[in-house]
């Protein structure tokens, strides 16, 4: 079945410690990306990848790190959590960079205390 | 920066009405992308737009890409209960970047 995985679906933590998301997709998608949702904000970008070790700033990078050192995998970096993280965090991939539907993961609740 | 807008933020309405949600962005965009996410779901793609002026229909939901390519619109006919969720809108800007800008979305509640 074609998806894209989130684990943890949901995690409780403490300020300052270290934290990965991992998302994986088995659709052969060269496009993935993570964003972040918060009431009355809608889903707000934090950073895409258009392939392999290649990855850039969306809208709200600060306070996470990315990498794609393999096509299917894209997890997302807290170094140092902090309670404005507290969000749910969706990871989506899709074919190629524009012009493709994107598929979305089933979202990771997080919180930071 | 970049923002995309939808109204209303809200909306009730009762089974059979009609629905419509707006989506205003500060840019011109490349293309826009409607998604629904059903109460504690994810983002589910609806359809994408390219063209200026652009109208596509499915079923009961038409969707418009506004000339100027900074608008767009959702409307619904007849809504049914499974029409409740939150539709988002999703655009590109026009220019050298592969980035989304998701609107605030529309939760639409529907009344039996």
């Amino acid at each position: 079945e074609a998806q894209v995985t989130q684990n943890p679906r949901y995690l409780i933590t403490v300020t300052g410690k270290k934290l990965t998301v991992t998302c994986s997709q088995n659709m052969n998608h060269e496009y993935m990306s993570w964003y972040r949702q918060d009431p009355g904000l809608g889903l707000r970008q934090i950073y895409y990848s258009m392939n392999v070790e290649v990855t850039d700033k969306g809208d709200v990078p600060e306070g996470y790190k990315v990498s794609r050192k393999e096509k299917r995998n894209f997890p997302l970096i807290l170094e140092s959590p902090s309670p404005n993280q507290t969000s749910l965090y969706f990871c989506a991939s899709s074919l190629s960079g524009l012009g493709n539907e994107q598929f979305f993961g089933p979202g990771t609740r997080l919180t930071v205390l | 920066g970049q923002q995309v807008m939808q109204i209303p933020q809200y909306q009730h309405v009762q089974e059979g009405e009609d629905f419509t949600t707006y989506c205003n962005s500060s840019t011109t965009l490349s293309n826009i992308q409607w998604y629904k996410q059903r109460p504690g779901g994810h983002p589910v793609f609806l359809i994408q737009l390219v063209k200026s002026g652009e109208v596509k229909k499915q079923k009961r939901l038409t969707f418009q890409f506004g000339e100027a390519k900074k608008n767009s619109s959702l409307h619904i006919t007849a809504t049914q209960t499974t029409d409740v969720g939150t539709y988002f809108c999703a655009g590109s800007p026009a220019v050298g970047t592969y980035k989304y800008i998701f609107g605030t979305g529309t939760r639409l509640k529907v009344l039996a």
